[in-house]
């Protein structure tokens, strides 16, 4: 079955960065959309960032653009998430998600989160 | 962007009886409006695509309907399992935008 283990969170200082990592299993990967969606006290559920099967796509929510940016492994069925500039409002659980396709921007399968904390 | 609206924020039922929740969107987005379930501590569950489509493994009295910018989730008799929160989420435009959520919860 399918399965999407994230890491990499914690807590980190304004402005700082931080590289979030998933890696997946139980489907094939290099075939599939990935995305990362984060859920914040502020805004509720928020994709941040979705990336194409093949990795020449991506798209990114307004407040994370120019800040984070997504990438993918398809040889080590592995997803990223460079976080930096990061700021208090960026805190919250930020999850991988398998696209429902290539590039269908809906998610079907879901990690369990990992934590982010933004905070001096 | 498309903003996403749901009713009630709380919903509070007995087990056995019938829930229906509703999202409005603030613009068309046609059919791809889905339906997520959520329970603490854990990571959102596709329920319904393209408004009506069940995701694989859901139980028959999880229904949807709607279009444009009306949608419904039903769910048709409440067992104890489904009470957690429910967002909707449309797909029409980038970005991808979620409503923020109805929690049924047991009365």
């Amino acid at each position: 079955q399918v399965q999407l283990v994230e890491s990499g969170g914690g807590v980190v200082q304004p402005g700082g960065s931080l590289r979030l990592s998933c890696v997946a299993s139980g489907f094939s990967f290099r075939t599939y959309g990935m995305h990362w969606v984060r859920q914040t006290p502020g805004k509720g559920l928020e994709c941040v960032a979705v990336i194409r099967d093949d990795g020449k796509n991506e798209y990114y929510a307004d407040s994370v653009k120019g800040r984070f940016a997504v990438s993918r492994d398809n040889s080590n069925n592995m997803l990223f998430l460079q976080m930096n500039s990061l700021r208090a409002e960026d805190t919250g659980v930020y999850f991988c998600a398998k696209d429902t396709g290539m590039f269908q921007w809906l998610a079907d399968s879901w990690g369990q989160g990992t934590l982010v904390t933004v905070s001096s | 962007e498309i903003v996403l609206t749901q009713s009630p924020v709380i919903l509070s039922l007995s087990p056995g009886e019938r829930a229906t929740l509703s999202c409005r969107a603030s613009q068309s987005v046609s059919n791809f409006l889905a339906w997520y379930q959520q329970k603490p501590g854990q990571a959102p569950r596709l329920l319904i695509h393209d408004t009506s489509n069940r995701a694989t493994g859901v139980p028959a009295r999880f229904s949807g309907s709607g279009s444009g910018t009306e949608f419904t989730l039903t769910i048709s008799s409440l067992e104890p399992e489904d009470f957690a929160v429910y967002y909707c989420h449309q797909r029409s435009n980038w970005p991808v935008s979620f409503g923020p959520g109805t929690t049924v919860d047991i009365k």
